[in-house]
């Protein structure tokens, strides 16, 4: 089966950094995706990481250690817009068309 | 941009009741996919579909049907809704087995 682990809430302050973490156990990689969800609207994309090591993308940071099992989105210079739903995907082996999804961290950006 | 469509944003439903789910895509994506959200739960694949006519289970298929009867079309189907599936539902498409999903804005089902 598939298992993906990451912190249900987490606070932080406007300006600060924040790091958000999503371990897996899945039956084998393909990749995985970190998405941002605003209250009532759909998800959308920040980063995909498919090799070990920092993806940078402004003021967003994905890491991945596959024989961890282990990722984390890095959030720098937190904005109040910030304050969403982070989710963490896994794209399985033998199902590659197929993304799990983790239960999401609510990030709330207190000013 | 690619833009993804769902047909309803609310939907109030009662129990019994036939409904569908209607999710268009304008980007000539192969695969379609449907979604429920739920707190706590997070996202969890229903069906989805790779390619026209072509389908596949997900994690929660019970209770759920789809339909592709053109590539840019994918319904969900509830045959007979309960209140158990009062819902968020997510539908999305992706371009090959690589790249993002694109999702469209969600329909939320009441079931009374």
């Amino acid at each position: 089966g598939q298992n993906i682990d990451q912190p249900t809430e987490m606070t932080a302050t406007e300006g600060a950094i924040v790091q958000i973490n999503c371990t897996y156990q899945t039956s084998g990689f393909n990749g995985l995706f970190w998405y941002q969800q605003h209250a009532g609207e759909a998800p959308t994309f920040l980063s995909y990481n498919v090799l070990d090591g920092l993806e940078e993308k402004g003021r967003f940071s994905s890491f991945l250690s596959r024989s961890k099992g282990y990722s984390y989105l890095l959030l720098k210079e937190l904005q109040m817009k910030d304050s969403a739903s982070y989710l963490c995907a896994v794209i399985p082996s033998g199902s590659a068309r197929q993304l799990t999804f983790g239960s999401g961290t609510q990030l709330t950006v207190l000013p | 941009d690619v833009k993804v469509t769902q047909s309803s944003r609310y939907l109030v439903k009662r129990t019994g009741e036939k409904v569908f789910l209607e999710c268009v895509q304008d980007m000539d994506h192969e695969n379609m996919f449907w979604y429920r959200q739920d707190p706590g739960l997070g996202l969890r694949l229903i069906y989805f579909s790779y390619d026209v006519k072509m389908k596949e289970k997900g994690d929660i298929p019970e209770g759920y049907s789809v339909s592709r009867e053109k590539k840019e079309r994918f319904s969900l189907i509830l045959e007979s809704a309960s209140t158990n599936q009062t819902s968020m539902y997510l539908c999305a498409s992706r371009k090959g087995n690589t790249g993002e999903l694109f999702f469209g804005e969600g329909s939320r089902l009441t079931v009374l």
